[in-house]
């Protein structure tokens, strides 16, 4: 398995407060995504990076903020959370070999928004 | 509108047999497709990935096959196992930009 680890891995919180998600990878891969996977739809883009302190927003980014300061983490930041932001999230990295090269992606983080 | 479907959204199948799960797309023109298998509580895991110019892949009893000019691909599980029961998603790449186009999956139950 790819070396990718999301933290946590399941989350409660309440509306409003700020949440941050890590994803961690020891592959030294130049490209990471943060996906969000909710029922009835696919895996939907909404920040990914193409190195460090190079990053851009996917279809889904409102209300999402991200930073890489590092090769090896990508945080996303949820700067106030809301109920629609309930969801499973997942990050995925991909080396540099080119288009054709497969997404590792880690395990997700659950989080709940109450 | 979805620019990848995938049908069934769910299949129940017996333990030896095979079945075959399909993938419709509209995304044009695209680098390359992709299936995953995504086992509950885990991430997607990659299975094959084709280029427009392929139009076969195989990984073990996984077989892909590709068809641009009908942007149909299909995905055939041989003598299938209780371990293939997952989710199965096809993803489409385009030509430009980063983005990936996912399916919503077909969900595949092998029953012993």
């Amino acid at each position: 398995d790819a070396g990718i680890t999301q933290s946590p891995r399941h989350k409660v919180t309440e509306t409003g407060t700020p949440v941050t998600l890590r994803c961690h990878q020891t592959e030294n891969h130049r490209y990471m995504y943060w996906y969000r996977q909710d029922p009835g739809h696919g895996l939907r883009l909404i920040h990914y990076s193409y190195g460090v302190k190079d990053t851009d927003k996917g279809e889904v980014s409102d209300g999402y903020s991200v930073s890489r300061s590092k090769t090896e983490d990508f945080l996303l930041t949820l700067e106030s959370a809301t109920s629609s932001q309930t969801s499973v999230y997942f990050c995925a990295i991909r080396g540099d070999g080119g288009e054709n090269q497969p997404q590792h992606f880690g395990d997700g983080t659950r989080l709940s928004i109450l | 509108k979805n620019q990848v479907e995938q049908s069934p959204q769910s299949l129940i199948i017996l333990e030896g047999k095979n079945c075959t799960l399909q993938c419709n797309y509209t995304v044009s023109p695209f680098s390359n497709l992709r299936w995953y298998k995504q086992d509950t509580g885990r991430g997607p895991v990659s299975l094959t990935i084709m280029t427009f110019s392929e139009n076969t892949k195989s990984n073990g009893r996984y077989t892909a096959t590709l068809d641009a000019d009908t942007k149909q691909s299909s995905l055939h599980i041989t003598a299938s196992q209780l371990s293939d029961s997952a989710s199965y998603i096809c993803v489409v790449r385009p030509n430009t930009g980063n983005q990936f186009y996912f399916g919503t999956g077909t969900s595949l139950t092998v029953i012993p």
